[in-house]
Formats: structure tokens, sequence, C-alpha cells
């Protein structure tokens, strides 16, 4: 069963206007961790973001921020002011497993074109 | 700081030839490893993780293998690639003794051509 869903796969959005990146999560433990990625065309996996589930605050990060919206099982990202250098794949992800022993499950992603 | 690096960045195999794709972590120790696959377009899938020297978990079956003989070391393998292994390898890692315990980081990325 899919665990992270992301249902856009591509937007564009103007300079320096903001965009909202959607996600939800499917899981049944208590604790957990959501992650945002960056993936530009070179390929690189870009750490942007981290919400750990028993955070009271949402997470912020720059001109990144995350609207956790724990009832609704969603998280999803805020690009504010975007820049021509936003331009990239953006994929949302979940952290499973307790103790040492934990991973990563990825959703599709969504591809953002950023227009001068 | 804790580096990963993973190599060759680009490789073109034919059907049937081996594989060997090396990953190596700096600046940390006893991390957890993993080795993700995306196909063209599409998100990251989970092949191998590690916690710990030749402890090696497959999420997937598959033809290709994992081995960590070193604790800061992990490579994927393949005996005989098929057309099917083409794709973007990204090696990973995560160490929840540091500061930044809750977040995987990557590699750049290795390209597989198979043809």
């Amino acid at each position: 069963a899919q665990k992270i869903t992301q249902t856009q796969p591509g937007m564009f959005v103007q300079e320096k206007e903001a965009v909202t990146l959607d996600c939800t999560y499917d899981t049944s433990d208590p604790s957990y961790g959501l992650f945002w990625y960056k993936q530009p065309s070179s390929g690189e996996m870009i750490f942007l973001i981290y919400q750990g589930s028993y955070d009271q605050q949402n997470a912020t990060e720059g001109r990144y921020s995350l609207n956790f919206q724990k009832a609704r099982k969603s998280a999803n990202l805020v690009i504010s002011a975007s820049q021509l250098g936003d331009s990239a794949m953006y994929f949302c992800a979940m952290r499973e497993g307790h103790g040492n022993d934990y991973k990563l499950s990825f959703g599709a992603g969504t591809t953002v074109t950023v227009r001068a | 700081s804790q580096t990963i690096h993973q190599w060759p960045a680009t490789l073109v195999q034919p059907v049937g030839s081996p594989l060997s794709l090396e990953c190596t972590v700096e600046g940390t120790s006893n991390p957890n490893l993993y080795w993700y696959r995306q196909a063209a377009g599409r998100g990251l899938q989970l092949l191998f993780y590690s916690v710990g020297i030749g402890q090696i978990s497959s999420e997937v079956p598959q033809n290709l293998s994992a081995s960590r003989p070193q604790d800061r070391q992990f490579i994927l393998s393949s005996k005989k690639l098929l057309l099917s292994d083409s794709g973007f390898y990204l090696c990973a890692w995560s160490d929840l003794g540091s500061p930044s315990g809750n977040t995987i980081y990557f590699g750049e990325g290795s390209w597989l051509t198979v043809v």
C-alpha cells in the first residue's frame, strides 16, 4: 500500500510567489518523521526540512516551511518567494522503524517549474 | 563534518556483465547505510539498508546484492546485469548519534545504463 502520496505530478509557479506542495502519509506508528527533499536536474537529493510526529510546531527552514496537520496525516511543503533555482523535483518522505533500524519511504515526487 | 561519496558517477554496461557501485561515508562512525534506486522520472525505491558491518536487509527481491565490508563502506553488486537494472542509484547515510540523527543524507548518485 502506498504510504506517501503526492498528488501533484507537476506545478508551475511565478517567480517571487509562494507554492504549496501536497503530501499525505499513512502510518499506524505514533512515532514517525516526515522529510522533504529537493532533486535538481543534476540528480542529487538535497535535504530541505524535517518534522517529527511529536513536534508541536511546524518546521521552518529559511524559505521552506512544513504545514503539518497530524489529524489529516498531511505534511505539505510551502516554498515562499520562489526563485528560478527552485525549479526541481520535490519528494516527500516518511521515516519508518524504531531505534537504529529505520528507513525512508518516498512519494512519487512533484516537479516544480518556476517561471520568470 | 560528514561527507558521503559514491562512484562511479556514470556507468554503461552490457547485459550480463557484473556491477560494482561503491559508497563511503566520512566523519561519522557506525552509520546506517542505504541503497536506493530511482527509475527515470519516478520516486525512490529502497533496495538495501545496513545498520552495521555485515548486516544487510533487502527490501525487494532482485538481481542485486549489497555488502558492508567496513563500517563506512557500502557496496552494491550484481553478477549479471539485466536491462531492467538501468536507473539512478543513490547511496545514503544516517546516524542517530549525531545532531542530525533524524535525517538521511544522500550521495551524488550513479547513473547506470545497461545496454
